[in-house]
């Protein structure tokens, strides 16, 4: 089983500000990674798979990058409903997700 | 547009069994892998269970293989989840989610259902 470690486990910025949140994975999942939002009270939704690309909808201010087993989502400037939990996600036999990244107002 | 709407939670206690529905819409269900996902009350999301779209592909995570069982009703547009020898550590929200990318992730998620066990 490949584990996800998130990190950090809180962030907290302001609006305006840019966000980086990581995600390691024990092994390499070459490319096949993937980010969710959850806002409170609310269903999880994908922002990113494949490590970099957009799910349909999304804002250009989200972005992925990385490979193998470090991967980060940059969020370049944060409007007030991108506070939430973010997580992210592998599938290379078993889906697994990672154990979440707080993002919170300051 | 996809609609995905889950029913059946509620309070149940332990050793008992429990089947959540998950009623499917605006989209072709009989082509899309189906799966469960919870959450879990002060922990992470957790992948459950997937079924293809034929009902074959069927894979569970070891925290529930042996007690839950993923189906589906094509002509109804319906998966399900039975649950049985539930724990209280399955206490969560349990989540009806569309495959995408064939089985590599997940596009659309119901608003969950809350499934609380407890004596």
């Amino acid at each position: 089983e490949i584990v996800l470690t998130q990190s950090p486990a809180t962030l907290s910025l302001s609006p305006g500000e840019r966000a980086t949140l990581s995600c390691r994975a024990s092994q390499s999942v070459s490319n096949y990674l993937a980010w969710y939002q959850q806002r409170p009270g609310q269903a999880p939704r994908l922002l990113i798979y494949d490590a970099s690309n957009r799910a349909t909808g999304i804002p250009a201010r989200f972005s992925g990058s990385g490979s193998g087993t470090d991967f980060t989502l940059t969020i370049s400037s944060l409007e007030p409903e991108d506070f939430a939990v973010y997580y992210c996600q592998q599938s290379s036999n078993r889906p697994f997700f990672g154990q979440g990244t707080r993002l919170e107002i300051k | 547009q996809v609609q995905l709407v889950e029913s059946g939670g509620g309070v149940v206690q332990p050793g008992r069994s429990l089947r959540l529905s998950c009623a499917a819409s605006g989209f072709t269900f009989s082509v899309y892998g189906m799966h469960w996902v919870r959450l879990a009350p002060g922990k992470g999301l957790e992948w459950l269970a997937v079924l293809g779209h034929d009902g074959g592909s069927e894979k569970y995570a070891d925290s529930v293989k042996g007690r839950f069982s993923i189906s589906r009703d094509n002509s109804k547009n319906t998966l399900y989840l039975e649950m049985n020898s539930l724990r209280v550590e399955d206490t969560a929200v349990y989540y009806c989610v569309r495959d995408f990318r064939v089985g590599r992730y997940f596009d659309f998620w119901g608003q969950g259902t809350l499934v609380t066990v407890s004596s």
